[in-house]
């Protein structure tokens, strides 16, 4: 695909449970970034990987969040026992190495009830 | 602590008329400024950005112009179209201290019409 691909675009789900969102970064982009969008906010960082790595966690709201990458590519953001405040539209960006400019996907919008 | 502000959450212009859009930073180690556009239900869209060095960048209908001693960044779409119609998004990167992640302001919603 020519763009930045985010699955499921919506989710709803019970506080208490676990979801896992995924983002699929255009081919050949080895850095990969998590932000959220919450009601009337502006965009939030989260996390930030170079290949698989991530030298940049310090956006991560709390430890019921992580995110991995494998193979350079695929991105998962896990939330673990949502709360409504993780209610929020989650972004994932790609970009060429050390590039400025970053690409987004259409988003993830969560709901937690 | 809001680094990146954009203190106007709408305007409304004519189509035609010259859209400007503003914003102001307080991070003197920001290097980088990009602009984005977002419509809704989408993720947001690249416009143009501007480096540090440079005071002024333009792409067709977009300029954006920096004024670093102010800290202080606009947008100007001219002519405006109601396509252009969508939330536009100030946002800075300091590469040298926080690699590239992007700060962003919280949009100014742009209407135009018709």
């Amino acid at each position: 695909g020519a763009g930045v691909s985010q699955s499921p675009s919506n989710k709803v789900t019970e506080k208490g449970k676990d979801v896992e969102l995924r983002c699929d970064p255009i081919s050949g982009h080895t850095a990969l970034y998590w932000y959220r969008q919450s009601l009337g906010q502006g965009l939030e960082f989260l996390i930030y990987f170079q290949g698989n790595s991530a030298p940049d966690k310090s956006g991560l709201p709390s430890d019921r969040f992580s995110a991995e990458r494998t193979g350079g590519s695929v991105s998962t953001l896990t939330i673990q026992r949502t709360q409504q405040e993780d209610s929020a539209v989650y972004l994932c960006a790609s970009s060429y190495p050390w590039a400025e400019t970053q690409y987004f996907g259409p988003g993830t919008r969560l709901l937690v009830l | 602590d809001q680094q990146v502000k954009q203190n106007s959450p709408s305007l409304s212009v004519q189509e035609g008329r010259i859209s400007i859009l503003n914003c102001d930073y307080t991070n003197s180690m920001f290097d980088y400024f990009l602009w984005y556009k977002k419509y809704p239900a989408e993720g947001p869209t690249f416009l143009i950005s501007i480096s540090s060095i440079k005071d002024k960048n333009e792409d067709g209908r977009f300029t954006v112009f920096l004024n670093k001693s102010a800290k202080h960044l606009s947008l100007h779409i001219v002519p405006s179209q109601p396509g252009d119609s969508a939330v536009y998004f100030c946002a800075a990167s300091a590469v040298v201290t926080s690699g590239s992640r992007l700060t962003f302001g919280e949009g100014t919603q742009l209407t135009v019409n018709p």
